[in-house]
């Protein structure tokens, strides 16, 4: 069965610093990967998604960057943390489609807090 | 820009009664799909349907679409107290088939 791996759960970042969130997909080759940004009690926007290896679209100009150096693998990164990017980032994976619109799985989410 | 918009943003109501969350979008889809989320968690897909689907179910679970209107209702019988959670509806464009599109989320809150 195919699992996603998120990791850390927690963080708290001050303003300047880098930020690395990985996340890792097992049990499937070839995945789509996303990155989500949900702010406190709000709906969830679509950063980063790709659909293969070094292939990043970028939903959002932002103070974010995304990287896929292997198939299972992504990550999210920032070279200098702003206030603003405080909220909890979510990793999802979905099959390499034969037909559009696959089912979106989750990881269990970041919860990023910069001071 | 958001696709999705559920109506309401929170709904509250007793433990055995039926609870309906709608979700609006603008722009013609291959699918709609909706997902959970319990809070603090990753969410959790419930069920899909088509654009060429008018009605599906999945046990207490009840979802009808009309593409006509460009709306989707979830409908969640006989609600239990873990039942409580954020909702919401996610398209996939046609154009943008690999992605989807999230609305605000409804908060369900089930009073025991």
């Amino acid at each position: 069965s195919q699992t996603i791996h998120q990791w850390p759960a927690t963080l708290v970042q001050p303003v300047g610093s880098p930020l690395s969130l990985e996340c890792t997909v097992e049990g499937t080759s070839n995945p789509n990967l996303y990155w989500y940004r949900q702010a406190a009690g709000r709906g969830l926007q679509l950063l980063f998604y790709s659909v293969g290896i070094g292939q990043i679209s970028s939903e959002v100009p932002q103070n974010l960057s995304a990287s896929r150096p292997q198939d299972r693998q992504f990550i999210l990164s920032s070279k200098k943390l702003l206030l603003s990017d405080s909220g909890f980032y979510l990793c999802a994976w979905s099959a390499w489609p034969r037909f559009s619109g696959n089912t979106i799985y989750f990881g269990e989410g970041s919860w990023l807090t910069v001071v | 820009s958001q696709q999705g918009e559920e109506d309401p943003q929170a709904l509250s109501i007793q433990e055995g009664e039926n609870a309906t969350m709608n979700c609006s979008y603008k722009t013609s889809i291959n699918n709609l799909q909706w997902y959970r989320q319990n809070s603090g968690r990753g969410l959790v897909h419930l069920i899909l349907i088509r654009s060429n689907e008018r009605e599906k179910h999945s046990g207490r679970l009840r979802v009808t679409l009309d593409t006509s209107k460009k709306s989707s209702s979830l409908l969640i019988t006989a609600s239990r107290a873990a039942d409580t959670a954020s909702y919401f509806c996610a398209t996939a464009t046609i154009q943008g088939a690999q992605k989807l599109v999230f609305g605000q989320g409804t908060r369900l809150t089930i009073n025991p």
